[in-house]
């Protein structure tokens, strides 16, 4: 069936570090792909997304690059900060006809930033 | 930015007894949904609305859940007769042109 798997977290980093969390998908289709973000006490937001091949999403300093050769959407950012500090989801939707928009979602990362 | 508005904010109920989850989406946007996520776990897709009906439904949703859209604003998933593992945080969502906007979500503690 069609799913998400994320790296396990939580994810701690010094500030200014470069980060990575790997986003793997199995889809039957050509889906769209997101990373939404968790700060503690809110709702989900959108951080980015990717809707083909080969596009790169990107927004604030965060940016993932749909691959479809490897089923890969892994969330990247060069130098984290404290403010970085949230969970962060990797999703896909957008498979089949009667597409009703639903999202698919991984577990979820835990990044925790120090300063 | 516009919101996607949820209420209350935490609900603590007996086990057995009815809950009704309140949401009001975007104004203008046509897709609604309730996802749900059980603490340590992750987001899960319960039900999406369009044009007052159900399109779609997981495995989850069973016949305990039900889904309303009273008048032109609210949107409200309501649950029979809640069970412990009813617990979970419920996000409320909607979208449009491919764009999906969460609410903060109703933590659900059912005792």
């Amino acid at each position: 069936g069609n799913s998400v798997t994320q790296m396990e977290g939580p994810v701690t980093l010094s500030e200014e570090a470069f980060l990575t969390i790997n986003c793997m998908y199995t889809a039957t289709g050509y889906p769209s792909l997101f990373w939404y973000v968790q700060y503690p006490g809110e709702g989900l937001q959108l951080l980015l997304k990717a809707t083909k091949a080969d596009d790169k999403g990107s927004n604030k300093g965060f940016e993932a690059t749909y691959r479809k050769e490897t089923t890969s959407f892994h969330l990247e950012k060069g130098s984290v900060q404290v403010s970085d500090s949230a969970v962060y989801f990797c999703a896909l939707s957008g498979l089949g006809s009667g597409n009703t928009g639903k999202l698919i979602f991984g577990q979820g990362t835990t990044l925790q930033v120090k300063p | 930015e516009p919101e996607v508005t949820q209420t209350p904010s935490h609900q603590v109920t007996q086990m057995g007894q009815e809950v009704i989850l309140r949401c009001v989406p975007i104004s203008n946007h046509l897709y609604f949904y309730w996802y749900r996520q059980i603490l340590g776990q992750k987001v899960e897709f319960l039900v999406s609305f369009y044009n007052n009906e159900i399109s779609e439904k997981s495995e989850i949703f069973d016949d305990q859940f039900s889904v309303e859209r009273p008048d032109g604003s609210n949107f409200t998933l309501k649950i029979r007769s809640t069970k412990l593992e009813d617990s979970a945080m419920y996000f409320c969502a909607s979208t449009r042109q491919a764009r999906t906007f969460f609410g903060q979500g109703t933590r659900l503690t059912v005792v």
